[in-house]
């Protein structure tokens, strides 16, 4: 697509639900990003994706939280048993690769969880 | 650990004055890319500038230009005829070396642009 999307935009959900957040990359983005922005806070590194493989969750929070990519492309990220501190806006982003030396990432326009 | 630090939460700026937001990273790297992006109350993130570490010359995109002190770990934005639509979260960013992927970012600065 032409841009990173992201859905939903908000989600309101019950705490102790389970939920899914949805990132659909840049096409022929191989690298793919989740970040978490908390108020008042800067964003958070959450997981990092080459193609289909996650070879960096150490900043997922607890095991509730979990994700996925399929065909090198669409992005699901999971919070199982949300709690009200999974309160944030969930940002994801893509870039051509890994690599800095020509490429900078794109973000999509995040979806705000609230816990309630 | 590379870190980014941002040290004014919230910034405000007459209408076409000129307003600098500050930035300062530590890392061990030699080579690695610094950003500045935007976000707007619609939550998108907006690439303001890139700076590419091994480049002396500070960038420039129109109103937008940096000044970067590699040697002191700084990089700070200066906005130019600050305009309404300015108004903003600015957020400084690390970009890792190849090979490495994790973009670390600052706290934000909240920029209010007045009329």
């Amino acid at each position: 697509g032409a841009g990173v999307s992201q859905s939903p935009s908000n989600k309101v959900t019950e705490k102790g639900k389970d939920v899914e957040l949805r990132c659909d990359p840049i096409s022929g983005h191989t690298a793919l990003y989740w970040y978490r922005q908390s108020l008042g806070q800067g964003l958070e590194f959450l997981i990092y994706f080459q193609g289909n493989s996650a070879p960096d969750k150490s900043g997922l929070p607890s095991d509730r939280f979990s994700a996925e990519r399929t065909g090198g492309s669409v992005s699901t990220l999971t919070i199982q048993r949300t709690q009200q501190e999974d309160s944030a806006v969930y940002l994801c982003a893509s870039s051509l690769g890994a690599g800095a030396w020509a490429t900078e990432a794109f973000f999509g326009q995040g979806t705000r969880l609230t816990v309630v | 650990a590379q870190t980014v630090t941002q040290s004014q939460p919230e910034m405000s700026v007459q209408e076409a004055e000129t307003v600098t937001l500050s930035c300062t990273y530590d890392t061990s790297e030699s080579d690695y890319y610094l950003f500045w992006y935007k976000q707007p109350p619609s939550r998108q993130m907006i690439l303001v500038i890139r700076q590419e570490a091994y480049k002396q010359q500070n960038a420039t995109e129109n109103r937008f230009s940096v000044n970067f002190q590699k040697a002191a770990k700084s990089f700070s934005l200066k906005i130019s005829d600050s305009q309404l639509g300015d108004a903003a979260m600015y957020f400084c960013a690390y970009g890792p070396p190849s090979g490495t992927y994790k973009y670390i970012f600052g706290t934000g600065t909240r920029l209010k642009v007045l009329a």
